[in-house]
């Protein structure tokens, strides 16, 4: 079965440091990978994707097969990047487009 | 951009009432939709997943004549929450996938308070 560990729960930054969150999955089939955030008191919408290889609000995440993981790195963290974050694998097969979130990792950035 | 609306936003009831939840794609058509569970500031967990005109999947552990979905066309799918108790006050978070089922697009959420 699949699985995602984001093995912090909290992490606090001050503005301007850099910041990693990390996030480690298993899966035995070809993984497609995700970042979600949740602002407060706002829904959860789709940060980044592996597959795109793009940087959003400077975020980026690289897909590390051979470590299973797929880490979001900012190298300057802004007051607003405080939010929930998820990373989230989605499955294939029959089940695809299922995501199977981690636990999330509350990003506090201080100013 | 794709927009997903919940209805309603909160509901209180009573315990052993039945409510529904309502989960719909504003501006594309959902060829699938899943159905989420989420405790305060944890993980979401997925109840189910539905198709449009066909039965929806449940998650291991998840009670199908609890939590009855619907999902009758492309734009709505209806969660039902029946004989509520207070164990079933939650976060309910739908979200819905269009052709390109890479990229899931969220609801708002539902708050549900079982008294």
């Amino acid at each position: 079965a699949q699985r995602v560990t984001q093995p912090e729960k909290l992490l606090s930054v001050f503005k301007g440091a850099p910041v990693e969150l990390k996030c480690n999955y298993s899966y035995s089939g070809s993984p497609e990978l995700f970042w979600y955030v949740q602002y407060s008191r706002q829904r959860l919408q789709l940060l980044l994707r592996h597959i795109s290889r793009e940087s959003i609000k400077g975020f980026t995440a690289d897909l590390n097969k051979g470590e299973t993981s797929f880490h979001l790195k900012k190298p300057f963290a802004q007051e607003e990047d405080s939010a929930m974050y998820y990373c989230a694998l989605m499955t294939g097969g029959t089940s695809y487009g299922k995501l199977t979130f981690g636990q999330g990792t509350i990003l506090t950035v201080h100013p | 951009g794709a927009v997903v609306s919940q209805h309603p936003s909160w509901v209180i009831c009573k315990s052993g009432t039945s409510v529904k939840i309502e989960c719909r794609s504003l501006d594309f058509q959902a060829t699938t939709m899943f159905w989420y569970r989420q405790f305060p500031k944890q993980s979401l967990m997925l109840m189910a997943t539905s198709n449009e005109g066909s039965k929806a999947t449940y998650e291991q552990g998840v009670e199908k004549d609890k939590f009855l979905i619907n999902h009758a066309s492309l734009t709505l799918s209806t969660l039902t929450v029946t004989s509520a108790h207070p164990e079933d006050s939650s976060f309910y978070i739908c979200s819905a996938t269009g052709t390109r089922q890479e990229t899931q697009y969220f609801g708002p959420g539902t708050r549900l308070l079982v008294l």
